[in-house]
């Protein structure tokens, strides 16, 4: 099993919503990322997780909050939300080799999220 | 901090060869190489690490130059599947993260 499974595939949500997005791997991996991408840009990093504990956390706002309830599932919380939080979230997953470098990412198909 | 890649775009017909590049203004530990076609996740191509090391796809070949801290990408006998926004994607030897470039859309027509 080579996927990466990330739910729900769509979401619509108004600012004062709370929902969450879910992600899971089966791969064995004891990474997993994290990815905002806008349109017709690169993902950017958001949260790293190793070994089911946060690494990294690039600066993201606390209406985002990550979850690593074990070593095969990656939550995102959101609340609270602005319109221009509307993107494609992507999660991946990688080995951890040599160190904390980063792997190969394997990419879920993302969760497009929109806030109205 | 995000690399730099060029060319943001190139057209190609079918056979034709393309290269990309992706430059870094910080000491790299590791480049990355990845595709995304619209609508979809993007999909490891290769991945070259400080000292040599390479790693990915059979038909799809890459150089690191660790000095000048840049990559590049070669599309040989460029294929319709080919299409896509390639990304390059670099990681400092001091900061275990992944930054991605802008990325270049390759269009091969027949």
């Amino acid at each position: 099993d080579t996927e990466v499974t990330q739910t729900p595939k769509h979401l619509v949500m108004g600012m004062t919503n709370k929902k969450s997005l879910k992600c899971e791997q089966h791969m064995g991996h004891r990474a997993m990322y994290w990815y905002k991408q806008k349109a017709k840009k690169p993902p950017e990093l958001m949260f790293v997780y190793s070994y089911e504990k946060l690494s990294i956390n690039e600066s993201v706002p606390s209406r985002f909050s990550p979850e690593c309830p074990n070593s095969s599932l990656l939550n995102l919380h959101l609340h609270a939300l602005q319109p221009e939080d509307s993107a494609l979230y992507l999660c991946a997953s990688s080995q951890i080799s040599r160190g904390h470098n980063t792997g190969e990412l394997f990419f879920g198909e993302g969760s497009r999220l929109t806030v109205l | 901090q995000q690399p730099v890649q060029s060319p943001q775009a190139v057209i190609l017909r079918e056979g034709e060869d393309a290269v990309i590049n992706c430059s870094s203004s910080k000491a790299l530990y590791s480049v990355h190489w990845y595709r995304q076609k619209h609508g979809e996740a993007p999909v490891f191509l290769m991945i070259l690490l400080k000292g040599g090391e390479q790693k990915g796809h059979d038909k799809i070949s890459a150089s690191f130059n660790e000095k000048k801290q840049q990559s590049s990408l070669y599309l040989t006998a460029s294929q319709l599947s080919y299409s896509g926004t390639y990304f390059c994607g670099t990681e400092g030897v001091y900061d275990y993260k992944l930054s991605f470039g802008a990325g270049t859309t390759v269009t091969v027509r027949a």
